[in-house]
Order: structure tokens, then sequence, then C-alpha cells
């Protein structure tokens, strides 16, 4: 079956600007969990949804970054005023509940210049 | 918070011989441990995962031990092909209410013909 997609693969944007990137878990999945990877480390935790409420954003660096999940289904997650600091791959993963197995998407790879 | 430190950085092995990745955490509540296999590009394939209830895993060539008292947990990969050289990413996640993964840093293998 289909799994985690996420759009757009690559997206290149200049310092200040908003970005919004799509995640589109597996369907049937309640949770879904957005992660921040950094060149050469390991996936950093950002923010946790189940259902339509975000249940956990203590990984937010800080107020510039902001997800949502209106309907339980696709998450967008929202970055203001881009910094260059910003810039790694961004992963969207889903699970069937909160005790599931995680599985990841592609990611979506940002660059600030 | 939990801390996850991952062992070797790098490792290469002879096509056919065993490798061996190394994870330690630090928070005694933590239950589930995945391993993850990560290619070039692409977002990070749930290999193999263990419970807090059990020991010892395997999936054919694939193995994971936990020591709960030690906390430290492994992967264990037998007759090694050119096809598992990828970087590998333990994690461990909490108890309930904390659904997030924290990774180890990363073990890229190079498995040499």
């Amino acid at each position: 079956g289909a799994g985690v997609s996420q759009t757009p693969s690559n997206k290149v944007t200049e310092k200040g600007k908003y970005v919004e990137l799509r995640c589109d878990p597996i369907s049937g999945h309640t949770a879904l969990y957005w992660y921040r990877q950094s060149l050469g480390q390991g996936p950093e935790f950002l923010i946790y949804f189940q259902g339509t409420g975000a249940a956990d954003d203590s990984g937010l660096p800080n107020d510039r970054f902001f997800a949502v999940r209106p309907e339980g289904s696709v998450s967008t997650l929202k970055i203001q005023r881009t910094e260059r600091g910003d810039s790694a791959v961004y992963l969207c993963a889903s699970s069937l509940n909160r005790a599931g197995e995680q599985f990841f998407g592609p990611g979506t790879r940002l660059t600030v210049l | 918070g939990e801390n996850v430190e991952q062992h070797p950085s790098t490792l290469s092995v002879q096509e056919g011989d065993s490798a061996v990745i190394k994870c330690t955490y630090s928070d005694s509540a933590s239950n589930y441990f995945p391993w993850y296999k990560q290619e070039l590009g692409k977002g990070p394939q749930l290999i193999i995962d263990i419970r807090s209830n059990v020991g010892e895993k395997k999936d054919q060539r694939i193995a994971v031990t936990l020591n709960k008292t030690a906390k430290h947990f492994s992967l264990h990969i037998t007759e090694t092909q050119p096809e598992d050289s990828a970087v590998y990413f333990c994690a461990a996640r909490t108890g309930e209410g904390a659904q997030k993964l924290v990774f180890g840093q990363g073990t890229r293998l190079t498995i040499n013909p």
C-alpha cells in the first residue's frame, strides 16, 4: 500500500521567507510526527499529533515553527521568517496508534539561502 | 529527558562477515527500541524493533538484543551483503505519554565485496 508521502521533496528559499511543508500519512494512521534531520545526525523530534490535536510540541525550536492537522490526516509544517540554520531534511512519520511502529516518509530537504 | 548514544559512528566489514552496532540509553522508563536503516536521499526504514519485555528478537539475518539492567541494546547483522550498506539508527521511546523517538547519532555501515 501507499506509504507516507511528503511534498515538496526539495525546497529552496531565501532567508526571511515563509515556507509550508506537507505530509500525507498512511491511510488510517491516527498518530503523526514531524522530525528534523541535520546532515550527519539522527532525526530530532519536533511535534506529535494524535488525531487533530498536537499532543506534544516540545520539540519545536521556537515560535517561528508551527504545525497543523485540521482533519486528522494531512499535516502541514509552517516555518516563518526562515533562517539559514533551519536548513535540514524535515521528516514526517505516522503510526497506526500511539503505541505503534513509526513509518517515515522520504523527507523534504529545505535549503535557506 | 532521554539520551541515546550509538557506537561506532562508522563500521566497515567484509561481505559475509557479521556487523554489530551498539546503543545505550539513559531513561529507565524507555520501553520500545526500534532500529532504522537509511539509504542516501531516503527516509529511515524500520528494520526491526524490540520491546522491554523481550530480551532478544530475530528476523532472518537481523537480530536485536536488549539488556534492561545495563540500559543497552544492540543490532546484529549476519552474513552481510553489499545491499546492507547504509546508515543505521537506533532509537528509544519512553513509556506512556511520551510517544516521540529519541535517536542515536547513526552508524555508517559499509560492506566491502
